[in-house]
């Protein structure tokens, strides 16, 4: 499987960043993986935005989450993100990945993220 | 809050055999069970080296490995090469409401 980001490179204060992953190699629609985004400011480790399933349901870093919407068009094999009125802290590498992980017998979730994009470097600024 | 707790370098010579640690720290650490590590050149994305804790994906060396004792997970690089020189990262998914972690990183020096 292949994952590619597109979308904007520079972004003004205030505005929504847009961003998409493209999907090839597999059908999001027939795996049972969670899709996620994960920025890193240079410098700094990745940190997790979110991920969405192919249902559409979508969950979100609680610091992150009164910004930012992760949706996916099955019909696409793409998933996309939202963030909403973006400062300079958010300029940072932006990389879709896959979860490759499973829920056990018992329950527990057993994740990883298997393939990720090549990264898109994002900057705010006026 | 959750996090990860790495040193943040570990220096070894060729052929010698280094160990990251990581170990989980504040809420809920008894969530981040299964943690997975990651490899980062600059300029490029990260790449698994380690899941489940002790599971290798294909194409990936050998001579890295993973372990756990307690709550504390380890990387282990053995006959350490110059190649090996980047920037590791463990992460672990904890559930709600942190969902995922990631550790601060360990910059790996090849003497």
């Amino acid at each position: 499987v292949q994952l590619q980001e597109s979308g904007p490179g520079l972004v003004k204060p205030s505005q929504t960043l847009s961003l998409t992953c493209t999907v090839s190699g597999a059908s999001i629609s027939s795996t049972t993986y969670f899709w996620n985004w994960i920025r890193q400011p240079a410098g700094k480790p990745p940190q997790w935005i979110g991920h969405v399933y192919k249902t559409g349901s979508a969950d979100y870093n609680p610091s992150l989450k009164n910004r930012v919407t992760i949706s996916i068009d099955t019909s696409k094999n793409v998933f996309s993100l939202q963030m909403r009125s973006v400062t300079a802290t958010d300029t940072a590498f932006y990389y879709c990945a896959r979860d490759g992980g499973f829920f056990d017998d018992r329950g527990s979730y057993h994740g990883w993220f298997d393939s990720w994009g090549q990264g898109t470097l994002v900057t705010v600024s006026s | 809050q959750s996090a990860l707790t790495q040193p943040a370098s570990v220096s070894g010579s060729l052929g010698q055999s280094i160990t990251i640690s990581c170990t989980p720290t504040g809420d809920g650490i008894g969530n981040h069970k299964y943690v997975s590590w990651y490899q980062q050149n600059p300029g490029k994305a990260p790449k698994l080296m380690i899941y489940d804790v002790t599971k290798r994906p294909s194409g990936v060396s050998f001579r890295f490995s993973g372990s756990k004792s307690g709550n504390t997970a380890s990387l282990t690089i053995s006959g350490l090469q110059a190649e090996d020189e980047a920037d590791y990262y463990c992460s672990s998914y904890g559930g709600s409401p942190t969902f995922w972690v990631f550790g601060a990183g360990t910059k790996v020096t090849v003497l």
